[in-house]
């Protein structure tokens, strides 16, 4: 079975504080994609980044940086000096390569809470 | 602007009646999904259309229906049928070709009471 687990439901952080989101999921397919996206307050979900099953390489984005270890299921997101704008819900998703549907297995979702 | 418009933002409705949340966009797009979300948890899928006049149901379809009549257009109705319809409904697309991110809709947050 596929799952997606975001074990940390709340974190609060003072402005300019590194805060690192967890992304652990489960699947038996070797080819997949994994995403994060954004919720702001708004309602809307922004899509920040996506990895594909066969591409460890970490990434980075301005304060963004995205660390993927197939060894041990892990898709991390780190948030250097943050910001009251990254105030926001954030949720890590994974979509199988053998369904080719898209669709998308949601984890429970990470809040956010950067205070000033 | 390319994008996905739903709408309206807020809806309120009486217990047993239907409503149809609307859902557009002008990506050219191929996939459409609906998914709800409920206070403190994740999206939950409730269906899919990969092309026109096709689609699927998704991990929570019973008390919902949808029709894919063009590319642009997936519209949702919430029937009488569904036991706790009060929620955010969210809208995505995607194109199949790649690159497979989906992108999301503004969100329609009903309220049937």
């Amino acid at each position: 079975a596929q799952k997606v687990t975001q074990a940390q439901t709340e974190i609060s952080v003072v402005e300019k504080e590194d805060v690192t989101l967890d992304c652990v999921y489960e699947t038996r397919d070797t080819t997949y994609y994994l995403f994060w996206y954004k919720q702001p307050p708004s309602g809307e979900l922004v899509f920040l980044i996506r990895r594909n099953s066969f591409d460890e390489q970490n990434e980075i984005s301005g304060r963004y940086s995205w660390n993927f270890q197939k060894s041990t299921s892990s898709f991390n997101f780190t948030i250097t000096a943050s910001q009251v704008v990254d105030s926001a819900v954030y949720f890590c998703a994974l979509s199988l390569g053998s369904s080719n549907t898209g669709k998308l297995i949601f984890g429970q979702g990470t809040t956010l809470q950067v205070k000033p | 602007d390319g994008g996905i418009t739903q709408s309206p933002k807020y809806l309120f409705r009486k217990e047993g009646q239907n409503v149809t949340l609307s859902c557009e966009q002008n990506l050219n797009h191929d996939a459409m999904y609906w998914y709800r979300q409920d206070p403190g948890q994740g999206l939950r899928l409730i269906y899919y259309s990969q092309i026109v006049n096709d689609f699927q149901k998704g991990d929570i379809a019973e008390g919902y229906s949808v029709s894919r009549e063009k590319k642009e257009s997936f519209p949702l109705t919430v029937t009488s049928a569904q036991k706790n319809p009060t929620a955010f409904y969210l809208c995505a697309s995607r194109n199949n070709r790649g690159p497979y991110e989906q992108y999301f809709g503004p969100g329609t947050r009903l309220t049937v009471t």
